[in-house]
């Protein structure tokens, strides 16, 4: 299993450009997630979804939508970028049933808006 | 609000050097503590897990960590770090089945 991939690793945004953040795990998992980790700060919940077609919204949701057609892919799209969203995004799922602190998380993504 | 606070930001050390990090969380309800470690270039992986019980936990690697509910602390350590244990340190608090938050991280960085 490749577990959780995330594309791309880095890039960078000019201000109003719209990007999607791609997030696929092979697990068969249901619950997927994805945060934002500002610098020197905490893992921030963004969205997260309990299975394909729901989605719902985390603690940080302005700025994003996710969308959810299969049980494999949740990715992430930026619509206007600011430099607020600057950040590296982590993607995570976790099986149903499975406890909430057994995430598997990806390698992130490092995101630039200038 | 519920919240995880990590005080030191970046934590230097030699190895062989006793390692302790320390951890708060304000919530005043039950809690499950954990630590998680993201290596350089790696994943964020679970390094140890406490819900009750003996307050002192053991995980991988040789790290322990101590919950001391009248502290609201979760302080992990280590009595001799190495060169590997180069990483960055999460702690989190699950206070609902849904609700996971973490801390801002600590950055250690061992010299070898």
């Amino acid at each position: 299993n490749a577990g959780v991939t995330q594309t791309p690793k880095f890039r960078i945004l000019k201000i109003g450009q719209s990007m999607t953040l791609q997030c696929t795990q092979d697990m068969n998992h249901n619950y997927m997630y994805w945060y934002r980790q500002d610098p020197g700060m905490g893992l921030k919940l963004i969205y997260y979804s309990v299975g394909a077609g729901i989605t719902d919204k985390g603690e940080v949701p302005n700025g994003y939508n996710v969308s959810r057609s299969t049980t494999e892919d949740f990715p992430l799209r930026l619509e206007l970028a600011a430099p607020s969203q600057t950040s590296v995004y982590f993607c995570a799922s976790r099986p149903t049933g499975g406890p909430i602190y057994e995430q598997y998380f990806g390698p992130g993504t490092r995101l630039t808006v200038t | 609000a519920q919240s995880v606070s990590q005080h030191n930001h970046h934590v230097i050390l030699s190895e062989a050097a006793s390692l302790e990090l320390g951890c708060n969380y304000s919530y005043g309800g039950t809690v499950n503590l954990f630590w998680y470690v993201q290596y350089p270039g790696q994943h964020l992986q679970l390094l140890l897990k406490y819900f009750s019980g003996d307050p002192l936990v053991k995980g991988i690697k040789g790290f322990e960590a101590e919950f001391i509910k009248s502290k609201f602390s979760f302080n992990l350590r280590k009595p001799s770090v190495q060169w590997s244990d180069t990483a960055e340190y999460f702690c989190a608090a699950q206070t609902g089945a849904n609700n996971l938050f973490f801390g801002t991280g600590t950055r250690l960085t061992v010299i070898p």
